[in-house]
C-alpha cells in the first residue's frame, strides 16, 4: 500500500524558514517524480514544485521560485520541502504527491493527508 | 500558456448522472489530463488520467460509475448512479513535457 506522510508544518512568523518533509513507502521512490501541492483554506490546488527521480530535473511555481528548495533523498524514501522567506500568503495545507512517471510532466496517482503550514506573526 | 478551465460548480440528484467538463487552452487540445477527486474535510485522491485519443489509466479501486471522455480541447468525466459520497470538489490537473504542472480551479459537485 503506498503511504505519503508529510510533517514539518506549524506556526512560522513572516521572513523565517520552515522545512517539510514527506516519508514515503510502499513503492520503489527511486523510479517516480514526486510532487508538492498546496491548499489555501476553501480553496483550489497549486502546484508549488517537483522532482524527478534522480532529482535531475526541478519546476518551481512562480510564487515561490527563489524561495523555495525541493529535495529527495532516495535512500531514505523522502522527499523535503525547504520554504525560506514565508509570507502570510503561503498558509496553506502543504500535501506530498507522487508522480505517476520518472519525470515532473506526469500525472499524479497517488497524495498524501497534508500538514498545515500557517505565516503569522 | 497552459491553462485548464472548470466550470465552478455541478449539482445532480442521487442516482443520476452529471458531466463534468474540464477545458485546456488553445494550442494543447492534445494534452492528456488527470481527474482527482477530493471529499470533503480530505485530501485528494486520483481519479484517472485520459488522453486526447481517449485511452485512459484509472487509479486504484475507482469504480466503472466514473467514466472519462475526450473531445478537442475537453476532457470530460461523467458520474453516473450518483452515491452521496460523491460529493466534494473534483480537480483537472495537466502537465506539459517541461517541469510545469498546472490544476484547474475545481468543480464542486453536489449530489441533491
Amino acid at each position: 500500500e503506498v503511504q505519503l506522510v508529510e510533517s514539518g508544518g506549524g506556526l512560522v512568523q513572516p521572513g523565517r524558514s520552515l522545512r517539510l518533509s514527506c516519508a514515503a513507502s510502499g513503492f520503489t521512490f527511486d523510479d517516480f517524480a514526486m510532487h508538492w501541492v498546496r491548499q489555501t483554506p476553501g480553496k483550489g490546488l497549486e502546484w508549488v514544485s517537483g522532482i524527478s527521480w534522480n532529482s535531475g530535473n526541478i519546476g518551481y511555481a512562480d510564487s515561490v521560485k527563489g524561495r523555495f528548495t525541493i529535495s529527495r533523498d532516495n535512500a531514505k524514501n523522502s522527499l523535503y520541502l525547504q520554504m525560506n522567506s514565508l509570507r502570510p500568503e503561503d498558509t496553506a495545507l502543504y500535501y506530498c504527491a507522487k508522480g505517476a512517471l520518472i519525470v515532473v510532466g506526469a500525472d499524479f496517482d497517488y497524495w498524501g493527508q497534508g500538514i498545515l503550514v500557517t505565516v503569522s506573526s | 500558456q497552459l491553462v485548464v478551465t472548470q466550470s465552478p460548480s455541478a449539482s445532480a440528484s442521487l442516482g443520476a448522472s452529471v458531466k463534468l467538463t474540464c477545458t485546456l487552452s488553445s494550442g494543447h487540445s492534445n494534452y492528456a489530463i488527470a481527474w482527482h477527486q477530493q471529499q470533503p474535510k480530505k485530501g485528494p485522491r486520483f481519479l484517472m488520467k485520459l488522453h486526447s485519443d481517449g485511452s485512459q489509466r484509472r487509479g486504484d479501486g475507482i469504480p466503472d460509475r466514473f467514466s472519462p471522455s475526450s473531445s478537442g480541447a475537453e476532457r470530460y468525466l461523467t458520474i453516473s448512479s450518483l452515491q452521496s459520497e460523491d460529493e466534494g470538489d473534483y480537480y483537472c490537473q495537466t502537465w506539459d513535457t517541461g517541469i510545469r504542472v498546472v490544476f484547474g480551479g475545481g468543480t464542486k459537485l453536489t449530489v441533491l
